[in-house]
This record gives C-alpha cells, structure tokens and sequence, in this order.
C-alpha cells in the first residue's frame, strides 16, 4: 500500500512569494505517479502538475514546479510569484503503475495574504 | 477546457433512502472513477471503470454501492440504503488512458448530507 504524507501546519504566505509545500511518499513499487492538485474553498479539485518516477527532470508547469528527490522519496511542490488566489489546499498523490487508484494525502493550507 | 461535470452539487437525503449521484466525463476519456472526501480527511478512493465494467474497487466499495455508465456520456454512482457516515463529497474523475503519465481530471464534487 501506498502512504503519503503532507504534515505541514497551515501556511501564510505574501504575495508574489514563493512558497514550498512538503510531500514524502513510501511505496515498494519501482514506477509510480506523483501529482499534485489544488482544492480551494469552493472544493473543486484542480490537477496541476505530474512527475512521472523515471523522468530525469523535474516537473515544471507554470509557476508550478516539483522538487522530485526519488532517493528521499520526496516530491516537494513550489510555487512561485503566489497570487491571491493560490490560497486554497493542495494535495499530494501518487499512483503505482498499472494501479487505477490514486492515494492522496492529507493536504497542505495555504493562505496567500496581500 | 473540457471539464468533468456532476449533479447535482448538493444532495440532502434522509438516512436508509437510495441517492444517485451523476457525472458526465470529459467526452474522449476511458477511464472513470469515483472517489470521495469525509469532511476534514483524505481523498479516498472508490472505484474505477473502463469498458462497461468495474476495474478496481475499495474496501469501502462494498454492496451498498454500484455503478452505471447508462448511455454514452453519464456515469453514476448509486448508494443504497444511505448511512450517516455515508455524508461526504464525492468526486467523479476521468482520464484518457490508464498511462502513467494520464492525469485523472476531476469534477466539481458532489455534497451528499445525510440526515
């Protein structure tokens, strides 16, 4: 089974910061998924970035980025330049290959304050 | 940008009722799922669909639960027989594939209170 863990209080941010959002993974699967997605309070969940295990690059997408350290099992989101409406949840999760379902964590809060 | 779409976006329904909440995937994807969201804890996944057939199911997926795909746009999630606990959100996602690298997209949710 695979667990994710996301234990960062809430967060503040200002804007046009750049803000870090932790996530570590423990699977034995050797090729695996990580996403990221974003629900703000209206409760939609937003994809916004995927870091496949075997890329050698990490993932960018617009201000979205992804520090992947697959030793650490650590795949770290940073988004930079915040805008107010970053402020929402995020949440980490991964899926093994050839498995449908995706494993989520528990989420980071952000809230981005002018 | 094609989205996923569920109705409706709040159901209220007494305990022991049936509820059938909807979804119309994004139109080219395959791969349907149903996933829901106790308030203030995980995501947790439901079940998956692909070709008229459940792929992979939970261990919450259990009797009380099916799923449809009625005609060539709508996927249903049916809950017999409603329990308190049964209160949450539920989210249908769609993917174009099951690659790795296919992301599952989201609908807005659906709020089921049970009373």
């Amino acid at each position: 089974a695979q667990k994710i863990t996301q234990t960062q209080p809430g967060m503040f941010v200002q804007e046009k910061e750049a803000v870090t959002l932790d996530c570590t993974y423990d699977t034995s699967d050797p090729s695996y998924g990580l996403f990221w997605y974003k629900q703000p309070s209206s409760g939609e969940m937003i994809f916004l970035i995927y870091q496949g295990s075997y890329d050698q690059q990490n993932a960018t997408e617009g201000r979205y980025s992804l520090n992947f350290q697959k030793a650490r099992k650590s795949a770290n989101l940073v988004i930079s330049a915040s805008q107010l409406g970053d402020s929402a949840m995020y949440f980490c999760a991964m899926r093994p290959y050839g498995n449908n379902r995706l494993a989520f964590g528990k989420g980071n809060q952000v809230v981005v304050i002018p | 940008e094609p989205e996923v779409t569920q109705t409706p976006s709040h159901q209220v329904t007494q305990m022991g009722q049936e509820v059938i909440l909807r979804c119309v995937p994004i139109s080219n994807h395959l791969y349907f799922y149903w996933y829901r969201q106790i308030l203030g804890q995980k995501v947790e996944f439901l079940v998956s669909f692909y070709n008229n057939e459940i792929s992979e199911k939970s261990e919450i997926f259990d009797d009380q639960f099916s799923v449809e795909r009625p005609d060539g746009s709508n996927f249903t999630l049916k809950i017999r027989s409603t329990k308190l606990e049964d209160s949450a959100m539920y989210f249908c996602a769609s993917s174009e594939g099951r690659q790795i690298n296919q992301p599952q997209h989201f609908g807005d949710g659906t709020r089921l209170s049970i009373l």
